[in-house]
């Protein structure tokens, strides 16, 4: 089946620090891959998301690579900020059929200190 | 603007009671998703509905129903028989074909049953 694993939090690093998130996934076929991310007491916003092999998505200063020989999409940011703090899901969808529900990793807590 | 509204915030129920969350949106999105979340973990597929009049089952649909009566609105039921409901319940829509599609999501219904 389609799984995501993600790095397992919490995070917490001093402002200006750099920021990788690691996510790898299991996927029959070809999958789209997305980070959205979540602050207290919300839904998900979508960060960034990557539809093939190599493709970067990128965002608010926010990176991720889709490495499918590593079957991995790391979440990568250079210099985090207080604001950045929040809950980072990493998640895969299918185009085939026509669901394209999205499968979720169990989130990243970040914590980012002044 | 554009987006999609879930109402209210906060819905506190007794055990043994059904409780229908709202879900609106003004996208003109075909497709509507329900999503509960649980604290520490990731987003589980409760239903989802890719036109009027039609919906399927997602991964953990027992104890809820739903209802696609208008390409607006995506109503949720939580029944007595969900043995656990208290949650943090996310309504979604998506955009797109293909593998170029992207999930939007409201503000979320934090749900308590006593």
């Amino acid at each position: 089946g389609n799984s995501v694993t993600q790095m397992e939090g919490p995070v917490t690093l001093s402002e200006e620090a750099f920021l990788t998130i690691n996510c790898t996934y299991t996927a029959t076929g070809y999958p789209s891959l997305f980070w959205y991310v979540q602050y207290p007491g919300e839904g998900l916003q979508l960060l960034l998301k990557a539809t093939k092999a190599d493709d970067k998505g990128s965002n608010k200063g926010f990176e991720a690579t889709y490495r499918k020989e590593t079957t991995s999409f790391h979440l990568e940011k250079g210099s985090v900020q207080v604001s950045d703090s929040a809950v980072y899901f990493c998640a895969l969808g299918l185009s085939s059929g026509s669901a394209r529900q999205l499968t979720f990793g169990s989130g990243t807590q970040l914590t980012v200190l002044p | 603007d554009g987006g999609i509204t879930q109402s209210p915030k906060y819905l506190f129920r007794k055990e043994g009671q059904n409780v229908t969350l709202s879900c609106e949106q003004n996208l003109n999105h075909d497709a509507m998703y329900w999503y509960r979340q649980d604290p520490g973990q990731g987003l589980r597929l409760i239903y989802y509905s890719q036109i009027v009049n039609d919906f399927q089952k997602g991964d953990i649909a027992e104890g809820y129903s739903v209802s696609r009566e208008k390409k607006e609105s995506f109503p949720l039921t939580v029944t007595s028989a969900q043995k656990n409901p208290t949650a943090f319940y996310l309504c979604a829509s998506r955009t797109g074909t293909g593998n170029q599609y992207e999930q939007y999501f409201g503000p979320g219904t934090r749900l308590t049953v006593t």
